[in-house]
């Protein structure tokens, strides 16, 4: 079966620490995303890629970082400059970026400062 | 600039038929689309409008009037599994996906 797998569903994070959060699919698409979303308010869009060993930031990039360097792979590290990082974090992935195509969500990953 | 504005909540009752509305405003258009998010799962896709007029899909119906800026979504027969929080985007002319908070849907037996 075909879909996005994001792991691992629950995370922690301690103060000045790097966390790294894993999504991997196998559906065979070119664009991948990772959005994140807080009580009340829309998914925003943190960094998205287009293809492989290509990424561009989104409209909260600041603190994070992701790699491209397979096409079905796209992690995201949460770093010790993101200052407000408890979210719940999805990561979703297209056929192609144009758009008009449906997102495909996997089941998100939810992280938290202990 | 961009905006996009849903109820935040809305009741109805098991068996009955419920419209959940979207607002929005955007420089550049590309299509709309609605999704359905069980709490603390991901979200699903359900439709995608580019053109005015109503896609049925089942239970499930959406709308669209671009000269409007307004889509629908209509649910119809609801059973309580449809209780969740539905998600309307709009693409823009960046081919970006701007979404609404959502409107959580709570119904009743």
């Amino acid at each position: 079966d075909g879909g996005i797998t994001q792991s691992p569903k629950y995370l922690f994070r301690k103060e000045g620490q790097n966390v790294t959060l894993s999504c991997e699919q196998n559906l065979n698409h070119d664009a991948m995303y990772w959005y994140r979303q807080d009580p009340g308010q829309g998914l925003r869009l943190i960094y998205y890629s287009q293809i492989v060993n290509d990424f561009q930031k989104g409209d909260i990039a600041e603190g994070y970082s992701v790699s491209r360097e397979k096409k079905e792979s796209f992690p995201l590290t949460v770093t010790s400059a993101q200052k407000n990082p408890t979210a719940f974090y999805l990561c979703a992935s297209s056929i192609e970026g144009g758009g008009g195509q449906p997102q495909h969500f996997g089941d998100g990953t939810r992280l938290s400062i202990l | 600039g961009q905006n996009i504005d849903q109820p935040t909540e809305m009741t109805a009752t098991e068996g009955a038929i419920v419209q959940i509305n979207c607002t929005y405003q955007t420089s550049g258009f590309n299509g709309l689309f609605w999704y359905q998010q069980h709490a603390g799962e991901a979200p699903t896709f359900l439709s995608y409008n580019v053109l005015d007029g109503l896609e049925e899909k089942g239970r499930f119906s959406s709308f669209l009037s671009r000269s409007k800026g307004y889509s629908y979504l209509l649910l119809k027969e609801l059973q309580m599994k449809d209780s969740a929080s539905y998600l309307c985007a709009l693409s823009n002319s960046n081919y970006q996906l701007i979404w609404g908070a959502g409107t959580k849907l709570i119904i009743k037996p």
